[in-house]
């Protein structure tokens, strides 16, 4: 099974509609990022969270709301979808214990969203 | 001013020759630095990560880093065409406690 997966993988939407995108890990990680991936704009951050009690903004975190339930669950809400956050959203880990140190992320598999 | 820079590419090399992957960084407080591979429609993985001046080696993958220039860069030796995707430096910034930034990546096109 992946360390790390997202629900849905694709998800088409109104505009003006409430979305939850859901993310889990089995890596033990405390560590939970979510990010939106547009063509030339690269990775950009939305929400990062340290720990249950810990959510912090991103660089781009207006139009979202993040949860994070439990230490391996952390959610991204987009309360009232609009076309231009279209785009292709990942969730990350980090913590100790992989191959590149305590600062590696650890990405799941996506969820291409799409407003109309 | 973009924190991390990479040249968009596309990059393309024949099968069997070095790619040479560039990025450069404007926080010179920066202290782990990272390349990801993504393919197209798929979500980045790690390739190398580098902490130290010098290079550091893995398998076909070296990666360079010099902190003075602030430049990291990635070579990939005897190039084959499923190394063809997009490569993504990250950078962890000075007091930003695993956050990283990215670059918008380098695409790379290996050619037969």
């Amino acid at each position: 099974d992946a360390d790390v997966t997202q629900t849905p993988r694709n998800r088409i939407t109104k505009t003006g509609k409430r979305i939850m995108l859901e993310c889990s890990q089995t890596k033990g990680h405390d560590r939970m990022y979510w990010y939106r991936q547009d063509p030339g704009l690269g990775l950009r951050l939305i929400y990062y969270s340290f720990d249950v009690k810990d959510i912090n903004k991103g660089e781009i975190s207006d139009g979202y709301s993040v949860s994070r339930q439990a230490q391996a669950k952390f959610s991204l809400s987009l309360e009232s979808a609009i076309p231009n956050q279209t785009a292709l959203y990942f969730c990350a880990t980090s913590g100790p214990g992989g191959k590149g140190g305590t600062d590696t992320q650890y990405f799941g598999p996506g969820t291409r969203l799409t407003v109309l | 001013q973009k924190e991390v820079e990479q040249n968009s590419g596309p990059l393309s090399v024949p099968e069997g020759a070095i790619a040479s992957l560039n990025c450069t960084y404007s926080d010179r407080g920066s202290q782990s630095f990272f390349w990801y591979r993504q393919y197209s429609g798929k979500s980045p993985e790690l390739i190398m990560s580098i902490y130290s001046n010098g290079d550091k080696e893995d398998g076909r993958f070296t990666a360079q880093l010099n902190k003075a220039s602030q430049y990291v860069s990635l070579l990939i030796r005897d190039s084959q065409p499923s190394d063809s995707a997009t490569y993504l430096c990250a950078v962890r910034n000075t007091g930003t406690a695993s956050k990283l930034t990215f670059g918008t990546g380098t695409r790379l096109q290996v050619t037969l």
